[in-house]
C-alpha cells in the first residue's frame, strides 16, 4: 500500500484558490488517488478520484503528473465552509486492499 | 436516500459495561466498514464486510471487540467489556462492492462513545 505524505495544516483567505499537494512515491500501477473531506463532528466525504492527468468535478480539480508520484487537490475560490480536514489516499483497484486514512491536511479558511 | 444511519449518536457508559453500536448501510451497497477515530490515532479501519461476510478484521484492537452483519441492512459493533481507552468516535461507512473500483465510501454521522 503506497504511503502518502501531505502537509499537516494550511491557511488560506476566502476567495483564493487552494492547492493541497500529496506525495505518494511508491504508487503502484493499479493504484488510484482519492481525496476525502471531513468537517468537524462529521464522517469523511468523498471529493474526487483520479488515475492520471486531470479530473474535475463541481467541487474540485485533481492534478496528477505523468510519474504519478504526487497529486494536487485544487479548491477554487474557497469559502469559510471549506474549512475541514482533507485526506489523500492511494488505493488499489484490485483485491481487498484496505482504505487507509492518514493524518490529513487541516485547512483553515480565514475571512 | 437517508444515507448511512448510525445509532446511538452519543453513548456514555461505565468501564466494564457492554456497548453495542448499530449501523444501517445505504440500500444496495454491498460493502460495510467500521472505523474508529481518535485524536491520537486518527481514523482507523476496524473491520469490513463484503456481502455480509467479514473480509478483514485485522484492525479490531482485541477480543473485546466484535462485529456482526446478520443481513444486508444491519450491522453491529460490540465492545465487551468496555474500557476508557475505547472512548472515540465510531464511524460506519458503506459502498458498492469493495475491490471492484468501489472507491467512494459513504460515511454515517458517527457514534461518540465515552467510557468513564
Amino acid at each position: 500500500l503506497a504511503k502518502t505524505t501531505q502537509p499537516i495544516s494550511m491557511d488560506s483567505y476566502e476567495g483564493q484558490e487552494v492547492n493541497i499537494t500529496c506525495s505518494h512515491n511508491n504508487i503502484a500501477t493499479n493504484d488510484y488517488i482519492t481525496w476525502y473531506q471531513q468537517f468537524p463532528s462529521q464522517g469523511p466525504r468523498f471529493i474526487i478520484q483520479g488515475y492520471k492527468t486531470k479530473v474535475t468535478n463541481e467541487v474540485a480539480s485533481l492534478f496528477i503528473p505523468a510519474d504519478r508520484k504526487s497529486s494536487t487537490l485544487s479548491l477554487p475560490r474557497v469559502s469559510l465552509s471549506d474549512t475541514a480536514v482533507y485526506y489523500c489516499l492511494v488505493w488499489s483497484n484490485f483485491g481487498n486492499e484496505k482504505l487507509t486514512f492518514g493524518t490529513g491536511t487541516r485547512l483553515t479558511i480565514i475571512p | 436516500d437517508a444515507g448511512v444511519i448510525q445509532s446511538p449518536r452519543h453513548e456514555v457508559t461505565e468501564m466494564g459495561q457492554e456497548v453495542t453500536l448499530r449501523c444501517k448501510p445505504i440500500s444496495g451497497h454491498n460493502s460495510l466498514f467500521w472505523y474508529r477515530q481518535t485524536m491520537m490515532r486518527g481514523l482507523e479501519l476496524l473491520i469490513y464486510f463484503n456481502n455480509n461476510v467479514p473480509i478483514d478484521d485485522s484492525g479490531m484492537p482485541e477480543d473485546r471487540f466484535s462485529a456482526k452483519m446478520p443481513n444486508a441492512s444491519f450491522s453491529t459493533l460490540k465492545i465487551q467489556p468496555s474500557e476508557p481507552r475505547d472512548s472515540a468516535v465510531y464511524f460506519c461507512a458503506s459502498s458498492l462492492e469493495y475491490g471492484q473500483g468501489a472507491h467512494e465510501q459513504y460515511f454515517g454521522p458517527g457514534t461518540r462513545l465515552t467510557v468513564t
